[in-house]
């Protein structure tokens, strides 16, 4: 959908362990997003970016982090995971219109497992 | 956004019949709503929008109903196929901005063939 590719898709780990998921668009909106989701919980905003080096944090931010270099690459590290942060993490892109700046594209999902 | 709980509402419908999933809404000033559905193993797929300044908008098979009196949003999915199974959730917005989207925790629709 839309050109959102997420890698890993699937990831088991260690924690301690520094992990980083990678989402790539081919669409070239402005807005990228990373959401988690968890069983009981809607998606939950982590990050999100507005434009190359420009991001800002979400609903759940600790313990991540984001860099947004180029347009086309969104990558979410966690830099010392935890089992807490065991869940399945989406990518969504957008792009600014008259109704919201809110993401209408999101990736297949990468489901993390924190051990 | 709806309920939230260990397990999602669960909604089964027979293939043809109309199907309505509801969602409630937490915060009066939210004034951008958002349906979303989630086939298994795949990432969300924006369905319809409507602004609070409506109270029905349509699309292709599915009719979006806001009543901001009692906080009520409803997705309305005509001569539901088997292609419909999948989990819907409803999205709220306080404000237009790209932080300010909270979800519900979703209801799963089953069609039986």
């Amino acid at each position: 959908d839309a050109g959102i590719t997420q890698s890993p898709r699937h990831k088991v780990t260690e924690t301690g362990t520094p992990v980083t998921l990678r989402c790539h668009q081919t669409e070239n909106h402005r807005y990228m997003y990373w959401y988690r989701q968890d069983p009981g919980h809607g998606l939950r905003l982590i990050h999100y970016s507005y434009g190359v080096k420009d991001t800002d944090k979400g609903e759940v931010s600790d313990g991540y982090s984001v860099s947004r270099s180029k347009t086309e690459d969104f990558l979410l590290t966690l830099e010392s995971a935890t089992s807490s942060q065991t869940s399945v993490y989406f990518c969504a892109t957008g792009t600014p219109s008259r109704r919201s700046n809110q993401p209408q594209h999101f990736g297949d999902g990468t489901r993390l497992s924190i051990l | 956004g709806e309920s939230v709980g260990l397990h999602l509402p669960t909604l089964s419908v027979q293939e043809g019949d109309n199907s309505i999933i509801n969602c409630a809404y937490s915060n009066s000033a939210s004034d951008y709503f958002i349906w979303y559905k989630q086939e298994s193993g795949k990432g969300p797929q924006f369905i319809i929008d409507i602004r609070s300044n409506m109270d029905k908008r349509q699309g292709q098979r599915v009719t979006v109903l806001l009543n901001k009196t009692v906080k009520h949003l409803s997705l309305q999915i005509a001569a539901t196929q088997p292609g419909d199974s999948a989990v819907y959730f409803c999205a709220e917005i306080l404000q237009t901005g790209a932080n300010n989207l909270f979800f519900g925790t979703g209801t799963r629709l089953t069609v039986i063939p």
